[in-house]
Order: structure tokens, then sequence, then C-alpha cells
């Protein structure tokens, strides 16, 4: 069945890095794009970014610009998406979602990575 | 950045409620918008895209409408598994906002 399954729950200390990994299953991974949606604890979703996994192009929001780099391994049809210095306030829960074009909206999910910054 | 706004901010209904939840843009989105459901611990589930549009596999009683900035999502008959918190989303440009949400709790 068509999936997207995501890497495990991180700690990171304030500055530090964190990789997160999206692998795709059941589908043509180059045919939709791999949008990263991060949601704090108690507050509403939050786009980050999409990558286009056919191209490797990106593009994201400009509060994560210069911190945040979106990849792809078409061989693993698996997306990563990296944020660098960290801060407390980017402890939440990372999602990667697919969409085929902006009419259709992200039909499938990840099951969500919890990352926690905390010293 | 295009701002979206979801009223109310949560509800109380009853089972076999009819609800309406509404969502202003800040600018003219045409038909970009989509409406998704969210349960506690639970990824967000994709319910209509492109407005009106019901996503495969979601029941009937939800149907939104709607074009421009204002757009609005209606559950017909309120069933025990809707009780969840809904989001809109505008994918007309990016950064792709969603409104801060609507909780509709018994």
């Amino acid at each position: 069945q068509v999936q997207l399954v995501q890497s495990g729950a991180e700690v990171e200390k304030p500055g530090a890095s964190v990789k997160v990994s999206c692998k795709a299953s059941g589908y043509t991974f180059t045919g939709y794009y791999i949008h990263w949606v991060r949601q704090a604890p108690g507050q509403g979703p939050e786009w980050m970014g999409w990558i286009n996994p056919n191209s490797g192009g990106t593009n994201s929001a400009q509060r994560f610009q210069g911190r945040v780099t979106m990849t792809r391994d078409t061989s693993t049809s698996t997306a990563y998406m990296e944020l660098n210095s960290l801060r407390s306030d980017d402890t939440a829960v990372y999602y990667c979602a697919r969409d085929v074009s902006s009419v259709a909206g992200m039909d499938v999910w990840g099951q969500g990575t919890t990352v926690t910054v905390s010293s | 950045d295009i701002q979206m706004n979801q009223s109310p901010s949560s509800l109380s209904a009853s089972l076999g409620d009819r609800v309406t939840i509404t969502c202003r843009a800040s600018q003219s989105i045409s038909s970009y918008l989509n409406w998704y459901q969210q349960k506690p611990g639970k990824a967000p589930k994709l319910l209509i895209y492109g407005a009106s549009s019901l996503q495969s596999g979601v029941p009937s009683r939800f149907s939104g409408s709607g074009s421009g900035t204002d757009f609005t999502l209606t559950i017909s008959s309120l069933q025990p598994e809707d009780f969840a918190t809904y989001y809109c989303q505008q994918s007309y440009s990016t950064p792709r906002t969603f409104g801060q949400g609507t909780k509709v709790e018994i």
C-alpha cells in the first residue's frame, strides 16, 4: 500500500542539527512532491517546504531558509529534511506528506517524527 | 504570506448535528483550498481538496464550498468519529499556510 515511513524520535541539544528521513513505498516516488510540515505541542501545522523528488528542486518557507536542507535519494525512494542550529522552539512533531500538484492536497502523510530540543 | 483565518476556534455539537466551519484567506486563492481532519497523536488526514472535491474514501457527509477568499467545510450529520480538529490550508502559493484550527467537541 501507499505509505510514507519516517525515522524515529530524536533528542538534540540546542545548536545541534537533526536529519529526518521519509521512505516512500507503494507508488512512483518521483511522481509526487514531498512536503515537510511540523507541529509544535498544542499548535497547528506549519509548512516548512517541499522537494521535487524528480528534479531535486526545493522550496522552503522564508523563516527556515538557511537552516533547512531538503534532499532525496531516488535509489531508495527516501526524502530527507535536515534542520540546523536547533532551538528549543524547534521542538515539534515533523511530518512528511506527498502531493501530486498544488490542486490536489497532501493525501498521504508519514507517521511523524518527534524532535525534542533540550539542554 | 497568505493568512488563513478559521472560525470558530472551537465548537460544541451533538451527534447528528450539522456543523459548519469557515475559513477566510487574506487574499484570493481561487479554489486552492484544502481541508484536513486531525485526531490527537495522529497525522492530519485530507478530507477536501480544491475547495470542494471529496478525497477518496472520505464519507459523503463531508462537503466543501467557496472560492476566492471565503470557504466552508460542512459536516451534514455529525458522527462519533468526527470529533477532531479541522484545519484549512491554502495551496495557491508558498508558504502553504494553514488556518489555526477548529476543535469540534461534544
